[in-house]
């Protein structure tokens, strides 16, 4: 199986600043023949179900507002909110879609400081 | 507008059966996978498992074969997740969800269920 490790566990930081949330897989996601990297990333508020953010590592959901930036390759991933706003407050996940198991990382919950 | 439509909330007691439902709002689902994903009180995504609407064909992960089937009905477009004995673990919310692109293998989710709530 895929261990999938976020990093930090939580995080606060002011409105406008930039968050940076980690994702580590403990293999490579990347698949050579497409050279595609299979990493999502979700948001989940209170209440909520999660919503899809970023697929493919680094593409947008459509609709997502273009503060939300995926990068990475191979096994080390970050999910960067370029100018914190109030309304991404939540628990954001990780997602390993390369094999089954399909493994979620363990959450990083984003707080305003 | 396309939905996955779940079930309402179980109350159950140890070792009773149970059987939650995740309809698909449109025909064309039976192309689709739907997947389930159990959210413990206060903790993260787990993946359960997923099935194809279209063959029943079926994907368990290791934690959660055996200890529920999911199962489908293609001529309603609906998805089962059952348990034969609950246990006071199986408590959580319980999502279904459904993979972005039908039928390829590329297991992001773009459409969730709004979650049942399971107590037992």
């Amino acid at each position: 199986d895929i261990v999938t490790t976020q990093s930090p566990d939580s995080l606060a930081a002011s409105l406008g600043e930039r968050a940076t949330i980690n994702c580590k897989t403990s293999q490579s996601v990347l698949y050579s023949s497409n050279n595609k990297n299979y990493l999502a990333w979700y948001q989940q508020k209170p209440g909520q179900p999660p919503k899809l953010l970023i697929y493919w590592a680094s593409t947008r959901e459509s609709g997502v507002p273009d503060r939300f930036s995926g990068s990475g390759s191979g096994t080390d991933f970050t999910l960067t909110i370029s100018s914190l706003q109030a309304e991404d407050v939540a628990v954001y996940y990780c997602q390993q879609y390369y094999s089954t198991p399909i493994t979620f990382g363990q959450g990083t919950r984003l707080e305003i400081k | 507008e396309v939905q996955l439509v779940q079930s309402g909330a179980e109350v159950k007691k140890p070792g009773e059966s149970l059987e939650i439902s995740c309809k698909c709002s449109e025909y064309s689902f039976t192309n689709y996978w739907i997947g389930w994903v159990r959210q413990m009180p206060g903790k993260g995504l787990e993946w359960m498992g997923l099935i194809s609407l279209g063959d029943s064909n079926t994907r368990y992960s290791p934690s959660f074969q055996g200890q529920v089937t999911i199962s489908a009905d293609k001529s309603i477009s609906t998805a089962y997740l059952q348990w034969s004995s609950l246990k006071a673990s199986d408590t959580a919310m319980y999502y279904c969800t459904r993979p972005q692109v039908p039928a390829s293998g590329d297991w992001y989710f773009d459409l969730w269920g709004r979650g049942t709530l399971v107590t037992v």
